[in-house]
């Protein structure tokens, strides 16, 4: 059985702060590894996608992938009330070619003004 | 790029009757898409996987006479629920793939039996 594991929170942190999301996932052949954020009612939202071990920047997102410890990791920086939603962390698994992902069970985050 | 779009939005419908609900990749071919279940407060539970021209791949416990798939084209896949009951009420989502291995998910249709 392959497993995403999440806090499930909720998160809380205040406007202008650096939130930090965590990941672990069981399946060590996994190439291909993504965070979406869903806000609530809505349907998820792609944000970052990584394949390589080390950083990812895009904006005032950082994705972090550790293949060695099974380990991916979402920094906002300067975290907005509008950043506040359920944040999924997604591993396609290995050895698939018709991309099929799982999901961990999210992270509530809440960015307080 | 990567729009998915899906319909009906929303739907209302009588206890025993089907609902049909379409999802469309609009920008790219879609050669997987996937289909989605999510109940209140909870994570995203995948259904099944649709392939064009191929039929779908149902994950454990959901049933595939039930949950009617067809990806008749690169662009489209259809899911009907057939003889809906209150226990289907739900949010239904699909997603599409694309060779990057991203999936971009539509807005998702939420289904009330009544």
């Amino acid at each position: 059985q392959k497993e995403v594991e999440q806090n499930s929170g909720p998160l809380s942190v205040p406007e202008g702060a650096i939130a930090s999301l965590n990941c672990t996932y069981s399946d060590r052949g996994s190439q291909s590894f993504f965070w979406y954020r869903q806000y609530s009612g809505k349907s998820p939202e792609l944000i970052m996608s990584i394949y390589s071990n080390g950083d990812k920047e895009d904006g005032r997102f950082t994705a972090q992938l550790n293949k060695a410890s099974q380990y991916v990791s979402l920094l906002i920086r300067d975290s907005q009330p509008s950043d506040s939603a359920t944040y999924l962390c997604a591993v396609q698994e290995s050895g698939g070619s018709n991309y099929k992902l799982t999901f961990g069970k999210g992270t509530l985050l809440t960015v307080n003004p | 790029g990567a729009v998915v779009s899906q319909h009906p939005s929303r739907v209302i419908c009588k206890s025993g009757t089907s609902v049909k609900i379409e999802c469309r990749s609009l920008d790219f071919q879609a050669t997987t898409m996937f289909w989605y279940r999510q109940f209140p407060k909870q994570s995203l539970m995948l259904m099944a996987t649709s392939n064009e021209g191929s039929k779908a791949t149902y994950e454990q416990g959901v049933e595939k006479d039930k949950f009617l798939i067809n990806h008749a084209s690169l662009t489209l896949s259809t899911l009907t629920v057939t003889s809906a009951h209150p226990e289907d009420s739900s949010f239904y989502i699909c997603s599409a793939g694309r060779v990057s291995n991203e999936q971009f998910f539509g807005p998702g249709t939420r289904l009330t039996v009544l």
